[in-house]
């Protein structure tokens, strides 16, 4: 069946950890997509891509990084994590002529 | 800038009674607006967008333009409709998306 995933859903890392949140979908969708999202806050973009080798930052400034090798693949790195970083992270995906977004379950990442 | 707002954390209806959820937005340009809900312990999906004008669950939000609006209303709420509403607005052929911060919207027996 055609979905979204995310890896791991939940994460606790000590300050200073590289972190990989993976996010795949076999949606066969060329755009994907990473959102932040505090807790009661808005989802906030910061990172999309339109397809292989395609990547942009949002307009919320993060210091993570994102790669697009494989179309299904659209992991997200933080080399040092911080606390700062503590938030929920969702992914989602699209087709190029399409509006409606598809969500992952989401990773809740603390860093303490 | 903040795009989208959405100036209530919390509505509380009780059941069959109407509801209307706010949504304000700030953009220059055509705008492509849409709502998403989170239903508990699932994820973030369509509800409907704007341009379809389409009813959804009974749901129906009508973009206006001169109160940059476009708020979701349901004329009688059901239980099964307590969730959360995310209003979002999409520019730059929807590369970039907005999102508000969320209602939630709980739906009393």
């Amino acid at each position: 069946e055609a979905d979204i995933y995310q890896t791991p859903r939940y994460l606790v890392i000590g300050t200073g950890k590289k972190i990989t949140l993976e996010c795949s979908q076999t949606m066969g969708h060329d755009k994907m997509y990473w959102y932040q999202q505090d807790p009661g806050m808005e989802l906030h973009l910061i990172h999309y891509s339109y397809g292989v080798n395609s990547t942009e930052k949002g307009d919320l400034s993060s210091e993570s990084t994102v790669s697009r090798i494989r179309t299904e693949h659209f992991p997200l790195t933080l080399e040092s994590a911080r606390p700062s970083h503590t938030s929920q992270y969702l992914c989602a995906s699209s087709e190029p002529s399409f509006y409606e977004q598809y969500f992952g379950p989401g990773t809740r990442l603390t860093v303490t | 800038a903040q795009r989208v707002t959405q100036p209530e954390k919390l509505l509380s209806v009780f059941k069959g009674a109407p509801v209307e959820l706010k949504c304000n937005y700030s953009y220059s340009g055509s705008p492509e607006l849409f709502w998403y809900v989170q239903y508990s312990r699932q994820r973030l999906q369509l509800l409907l967008r704007h341009i379809s004008r389409e009813s959804i669950k009974g749901f129906t939000a009508d973009l206006n333009k001169g109160e940059t609006s476009f708020h979701l209303k349901k004329p009688f709420a059901q239980e099964e409709d307590s969730a959360m509403y995310y209003c979002a607005l999409a520019i730059y052929n929807f590369n970039k998306f907005y999102f508000g911060s969320g209602t939630k919207l709980n739906v009393k027996p």
